[in-house]
């Protein structure tokens, strides 16, 4: 019940192309959904994030869409650049007292663009 | 804003050593720091949860023995890894959450990584 599921596990696209990643979970009890960048060697840093109670948020190039019944999440990349070149993380928290306010990571998306 | 650095970024030590890597977060207090490992091409594996002056609660399987954790104020963790052998080279991440009065949003900010290399 813990499980994020994240898809594809790779994905390449051509400059100026929208990747988009999908997110699934199954505790109800997430209440908050960030998505991180990692780029080789460095940690990762946070990219947008999103709260049940909404169902788009955009942030320049990103924008996270939110299905709640479904229970689904994902991530699109407008313009895609080059330097966009990252794995990509969702991730799900619950931010009540008792979780212990862990977050639960899918397995990650290794995106290229190319030139 | 919501800085958390890591130190050393890279070490290299022989068998049988201990190593120490500390996180700070640097513009915020972090009532909860993590310690992560990720292997290369994989996702974020959690080690263990430290919260200030309490001791931490580590992940199944992880050893509390050899990985030592100290969460000594509200901007320092430290990890130790103890009598350190070749199978514990990894990339190890902190993190760190704010704290509810921090300016920054409810989640957890990662520092930059430390490679661990044990010869």
């Amino acid at each position: 019940q813990q499980q994020v599921k994240q898809s594809p596990q790779s994905l390449i696209v051509q400059k100026g192309g929208i990747p988009i990643i999908n997110c699934a979970y199954e505790n109800t009890a997430f209440d908050y959904f960030p998505w991180y960048q990692q780029f080789p060697g460095k940690g990762p840093a946070l990219l947008i994030a999103i709260r049940p109670d909404v169902s788009e948020k955009k942030e320049g190039r990103f924008t996270i869409s939110f299905n709640k019944s479904a229970k689904q999440f994902s991530l699109h990349i407008m313009d895609s650049q080059p330097g966009d070149s990252a794995t990509y993380f969702c991730a799900a928290l619950d931010s009540s007292e008792t979780s212990g306010s862990r977050l639960t990571f899918g397995e990650g998306t290794q995106l290229t663009v190319n030139p | 804003g919501a800085v958390v650095s890591q130190h050393p970024s890279r070490v290299i030590c022989k068998s049988g050593t201990s190593v120490k890597i500390e996180c700070r977060s640097l513009d915020f207090q972090a009532t909860t720091m993590f310690w992560y490992r990720q292997f290369p091409k994989k996702s974020l594996m959690l080690m263990a949860t430290s919260n200030e002056g309490s001791k931490a609660t580590y992940e199944q399987g992880v050893e509390k023995d050899k990985f030592l954790i100290n969460h000594a104020s509200l901007t320092l963790s430290t990890l130790t890894v103890t009598s350190a052998h070749p199978e514990d080279s990894s990339f190890y991440i902190c993190s760190a959450r704010p704290t509810r009065l921090a300016a920054f949003p409810d989640t957890q900010y990662f520092g930059p990584g430390t490679r661990l290399t044990v010869l």
